[in-house]
């Protein structure tokens, strides 16, 4: 079974930390992704990456940036975080561009 | 991105069948998924069906496309109160830059069951 996981269910922070949020996968997949979700918008994305050392933007980049130096890995990073960045954030993957995306439990953030 | 439209609530009885419809725009979607989101939990993959055919069963879901109407449904046999979730349809993968993909998601349909 692919396993998706992310570092924490339930983190708070306060404005203007630098918060990381982490997520691996163990299935070799080349394509990562970060959404987030919040009640009446559904999921929208934030970032992918479709290699180690590659990203790109997705719909809501700002305010966000990502990592990714190891394959089974790719971080979120909220530079200094705000309020408006309090929401359920949700990592996702998949082995080609075509594949099913598998995702992780989610994690939880409130910035206060 | 393109627009995936759900109603946003649904409620049935315990026994009786579900139907979560989802109507999507872009017709050069490869794949329609449907996702399930249980309470405080991320998304689990319940169903996809490639855009070629009509219909998938599997076991007590049975997925249907229409794809001259743009139109994808869910449904539900024997509906239990375990099946209470949020059901979320997506499109894709809708290519960028001509690398990496991503889905188009709903913005899901809250599922009540009631004994």
């Amino acid at each position: 079974d692919v396993k998706v996981t992310q570092s924490s269910r339930y983190l708070v922070k306060r404005t203007g930390e630098k918060v990381f949020l982490e997520c691996v996968q163990d299935m070799d997949h080349e394509n990562m992704f970060w959404y987030r979700q919040d009640p009446g918008l559904g999921l929208r994305l934030i970032y992918f990456s479709y290699d180690v050392k590659m990203k790109e933007k997705g719909d809501i980049p700002e305010g966000y940036s990502v990592s990714r130096e190891k394959k089974e890995r790719f971080s979120l990073i909220l530079e200094s975080a705000s309020t408006n960045q309090t929401s359920m954030y949700l990592c996702a993957s998949s082995r080609t561009g075509t594949d099913t995306q598998y995702f992780g439990p989610g994690t939880r953030l409130t910035v206060l | 991105g393109e627009d995936v439209e759900q109603s946003l609530f649904l409620s049935v009885r315990e026994g009786d069948s579900s139907v979560i419809n989802c109507t999507y725009t872009d017709s050069s979607s490869t794949y329609l998924y449907w996702y399930k989101q249980e309470p405080g939990a991320g998304l689990q993959l319940l169903t996809y069906i490639f855009s070629n055919m009509d219909m998938k069963q599997d076991q007590r879901l049975t997925v249907l496309l229409n794809k001259k109407d743009k139109h994808l449904s869910l449904r539900i046999a024997d509906t239990q109160t375990g099946d209470s979730a949020i059901y979320f349809c997506a499109e894709g993968p809708r290519g960028r830059s001509n690398s990496g993909y991503a889905l188009n998601f709903g913005k899901g349909t809250s599922l009540l069951v009631t004994p």
